[in-house]
């Protein structure tokens, strides 16, 4: 399973933008990058995926470099209730292992108000 | 979207004994995933379960100890059996869904082994 890195923790002023930055320098030309949040006390929730592009939803914004070995998410305006553990997955397309999600650590994002 | 609950939501057991954990999803999904979260740490995944086939189990987790059932394509178990104390962790269900298979969690089982 390809592996990600990400900081162990950052923080946020309220309302101020927030970059999480992942690396994954051995992603193979198939895996999805995803992003998922756990809130606390909380399962895993969805935030955003991409492959090759740069993607927007509700929620955030995610930039992918070229060489793809590296993505940050992008929460524009953070909120006190953004505050949670963040995790940047690789995941293999659905024929390949069942798009299973392997976790890694993740970072642990505070926000000040 | 998928809605999932867990049952029970949280248990203390003691030592040598079985629990088993309830998964039930409101729509009828492929794939169905098993998580342990163990204190202050990630989800480390267990197995996946299809309907109709055997559960397949990661590196390092074996059916013996932690048996699972998927009888139907809503439904499915996770047995953590003859337990001792390192087995106090947080349990997650979690199912695929759509044709960006992206994953739902249910809330999580929290279990506490005396």
């Amino acid at each position: 399973d390809a592996k990600t890195t990400q900081p162990n923790s950052m923080e946020s002023n309220e309302e101020e933008p927030v970059h999480l930055p992942c690396n994954h320098s051995t992603i193979s030309g198939t895996d999805y990058i995803h992003w998922y949040r756990q809130l606390p006390s909380q399962g895993p929730e969805y935030v955003i995926h991409g492959l090759t592009s740069n993607v927007n939803n509700r929620m955030a914004s995610l930039a992918i470099a070229e060489d793809r070995k590296s993505s940050t998410l992008i929460l524009h305006r953070a909120t006190l209730r953004d505050a949670a553990v963040y995790y940047c997955i690789l995941r293999a397309p659905f024929y390949n292992q069942g798009g299973k999600l392997i976790f890694g650590q993740g970072t642990e994002l505070s926000v000040k108000p | 979207s998928a809605v999932i609950s867990q049952k029970p939501s949280r248990d203390i057991c003691q030592r040598g004994t079985s629990l088993t954990i309830q998964c039930q999803v409101d729509s009828q999904v492929t794939m169905m995933f098993w998580y342990r979260q163990q204190p202050g740490q990630s989800l480390t995944l267990i197995a996946t379960a299809n309907q109709g086939s055997e559960a397949t189990y990661e590196s390092g987790f074996v059916i013996d100890k932690f048996p699972i059932s998927r009888p139907n394509l809503t439904f499915s178990t996770l047995t953590v059996s003859n337990m001792s104390p390192e087995d106090s962790s947080i349990y997650l269900c979690s199912v695929s869904v759509g044709a960006k298979n992206i994953q739902y969690f249910g809330a999580g089982t929290r279990l506490s082994v005396l």
